[in-house]
């Protein structure tokens, strides 16, 4: 079965400082795509990142970027020079591309950036 | 713009009541999919709906069932509601780019 596992319920960091936040996945497909998105408090769920299982190169966007360690399953977001408005809940997720393309969601980390 | 309408944002129904959650694609979308998170929780795939047919089912109780009607838009219909059914339901629709899916603001439902 695919899982995806978040092992940081929680997160702090300086304000312009770098952060990762890691995930692993398990899946035995070979084609599957991997998502980072950001909840803040309102609750509205915003797309950050993606990447692709046949991808060579790691994604970027913007202060964004994607560690994908393919052979290790991992799949962490970095986030450059933190800003107090990403402080907010971050969710990996993975595209059951043999099944309906629905997302499975890791629990989340929540970020918190301080001034 | 492109977008995800989900109508209402908020609502609170009592014990056993019903709640009909709907959900707007904009420009039409023949896919859709529906998910539910619990407070302090992860989001859990419901249902999906593609050319108006169900096409795939998660967790979703018996007491629930969904639509995707001949305009596209969909509906979540739930009855006999309980306190655990309390939660943020998303729909969702494949992203033109950038493979991601665009999520509306979501329903705050409270049963009380």
């Amino acid at each position: 079965a695919q899982k995806i596992t978040q092992t940081q319920p929680g997160m702090f960091v300086q304000e312009k400082e770098a952060v990762t936040l890691d995930c692993t996945y398990d899946t035995s497909d070979p084609s599957y795509g991997l998502f980072w998105y950001k909840q803040p408090s309102s609750g509205e769920m915003i797309f950050l990142i993606y990447q692709g299982s046949y991808d060579q190169q790691n994604a970027t966007e913007g202060r964004y970027s994607l560690n994908f360690q393919k052979a290790r399953k991992s799949a962490n977001l970095v986030i450059s020079a933190s800003q107090l408005g990403d402080s907010a809940m971050y969710f990996c997720a993975m595209r059951d591309d043999g099944n309906n393309r629905k997302l499975i969601w890791g629990l989340g980390t929540s970020l918190a950036v301080n001034p | 713009a492109a977008g995800v309408i989900q109508s209402p944002r908020h609502l609170i129904k009592e014990k056993r009541e019903t709640a009909t959650l709907k959900c707007y694609p904009i420009p039409r979308h023949d896919t859709v999919y529906w998910y539910q998170q619990g407070p302090g929780q992860d989001p859990q795939f419901l249902i999906s709906f593609y050319e108006k047919m169900q096409s795939d089912k998660g967790s979703i109780p018996d007491r629930f069932s969904a639509q995707q009607f001949s305009d596209y838009h969909s509906e979540l219909n739930m009855s006999s509601l309980e306190l655990g059914d309390s939660a943020l339901y998303f729909c969702a629709v494949p992203g033109t780019s950038n493979y991601g899916y665009t999520f509306g603001s979501g329903t705050r439902l409270t049963v009380v």
